[in-house]
């Protein structure tokens, strides 16, 4: 079965700190994606990237960076100097790419207080 | 380009009641998908569209639920009648064509309390 785990519930840093959000997900399939979105006080989920599970590659835009390891089932977040925007409720996500379709589960989401 | 929309933002029922939320995809967008995230809990998928057909409502909790896309544009999900327990935020997504990996861009949500 798939789960993702977002164990971070709430997070507050000081603006400028660096902050990492941690997921660890878990499937049993060999293809997967993994996603992160941000949800702002707006409400709306922007999606931010998605990976694939053949791509271990360490993405960086900007001051967002994500470390994927499959060796830990680990997708974490990096927001490097962080700023009041930031503040929001990041969630990760997982789609199992052989089950026919591509609905996506969630972790609980990690709520992010940037404070000036 | 327009995105996900969702109508009404926020919905205040009385258990037995029925509502119907509308989500309008981005055009061109043949997925359409539902979710729902009831209160300190992970947001769960409920069911996904391509065009008009139902790919999977695996997610539907029961048949009190009631998701329609007519002429595979927008969708509209109805709960009839409305229990405690189906108040959440309800998000609409879609997606491009295809159904592998692609990602899904979501509207602002429908916030329902079921009261």
């Amino acid at each position: 079965a798939q789960k993702v785990t977002q164990a971070q519930t709430e997070i507050s840093v000081v603006e400028k700190e660096d902050v990492t959000l941690d997921c660890v997900y878990e499937t049993r399939d060999t293809t997967y994606y993994l996603f992160w979105y941000k949800q702002p006080p707006s409400g709306e989920l922007v999606f931010l990237i998605r990976r694939n599970s053949f791509d271990e590659q360490n993405e960086i835009s900007g001051r967002y960076s994500w470390n994927f390891q499959k060796s830990t089932s680990s997708f974490n977040f990096t927001i490097t100097a962080s700023q009041v925007v930031d503040s929001a409720v990041y969630f990760c996500a997982l789609s199992e790419r052989n089950s026919g379709n591509t609905p996506l589960v969630f972790g609980k989401g990690t709520r992010l207080s940037v404070i000036a | 380009e327009a995105g996900v929309t969702q109508f009404p933002s926020h919905s205040v029922i009385e258990k037995g009641q029925t509502v119907t939320l509308r989500c309008d995809p981005i055009s061109g967008h043949d997925n359409l998908y539902w979710y729902r995230r009831v209160m300190g809990k992970e947001i769960k998928f409920l069911l996904h569209f391509v065009k008009e057909s139902k790919q999977d409502e695996s997610g539907m909790p029961n048949n009190r639920f009631l998701a329609e896309r007519t002429g595979g544009t927008y969708s509209t999900l109805k709960v009839q009648p409305a229990e405690l327990e189906d108040s959440g935020v309800y998000f609409c997504a879609s997606s491009l064509p295809g159904t592998r990996g692609k990602e899904q861009y979501f509207g602002p949500g429908t916030r329902l309390t079921v009261t």
